[in-house]
């Protein structure tokens, strides 16, 4: 596609239920990322793919967290049993390859909020 | 440990006024810089970035900004501002995959 695209856009959840988050890159792209924005925190890096390399997935908070790429393509964020804390926007990026030379391209988040 | 600061929350100036958004960083090599827009309910924007040679790099939409090796700094910079520059600031450093992102400046625009 044109973008980066993410579903869904917003996201209500009770506390302890399970969440999945989806972040469709563009086309090409071999790298992707995802990051956590809560208020007054700016950007947390959780965790990035790049190829066919493990993922880096020292930025990922707790074992509830976790994430996959499939055919390199399509990336899916899963939090498990979300506690309140969770409740900020997900954006996922992607670039052409890891790097400095390749900008990113961020798509518009998702927000989740806990109730 | 590589982080970024952004020591102003929150900054407000007047339509047509000068803006400087300030960025320290600290990494312990040459740093890869970056600053980021993020308008209400949309995603991150490239501003500028920051390689190397020229220590003064332009940038969409009118801005600027200058990398000072000295003070460790990488301020945004515009000479006059528009109502439609009101929006989140980010600045970032990062050589590898990763960005490390500061907290985030918002500017509000008075007319």
């Amino acid at each position: 596609g044109a973008g980066v695209s993410q579903s869904p856009s917003n996201k209500v959840t009770e506390k302890g239920k399970d969440v999945e988050l989806r972040c469709d890159p563009i086309s090409g792209h071999t790298a992707l990322y995802w990051y956590r924005q809560s208020l007054g925190q700016g950007l947390e890096f959780l965790i990035y793919f790049q190829g066919n390399s493990a993922p880096d997935k020292s930025g990922l908070p707790s074992d509830r967290f976790s994430a996959e790429r499939t055919g390199g393509s399509v990336s899916t964020l899963t939090i498990q049993r979300t506690q309140q804390e969770d409740s900020a926007v997900y954006l996922c990026a992607s670039s052409l390859a890891a790097g400095p030379n390749y900008g990113y391209t961020f798509g518009s988040g998702t927000r989740l909020t806990v109730v | 440990a590589q982080s970024v600061t952004q020591p102003d929350i929150h900054i407000t100036v007047s339509e047509g006024a000068s803006l400087e958004l300030r960025c320290n960083y600290s990494y312990g090599a040459t740093p890869y810089l970056f600053w980021y827009v993020q308008s209400p309910g949309q995603g991150l924007q490239l501003l500028l970035k920051y390689f190397s040679g020229d220590t003064l790099v332009q940038g969409i939409k009118g801005f600027e900004a200058e990398f000072k090796r000295s003070q460790s700094s990488f301020n945004l910079r515009k000479p006059s501002v528009h109502w439609s520059d009101a929006a989140e600031y980010f600045c970032a450093v990062g050589p590898t995959g990763k960005l490390i992102f500061g907290q985030g400046t918002t500017l509000q625009v008075k007319p």
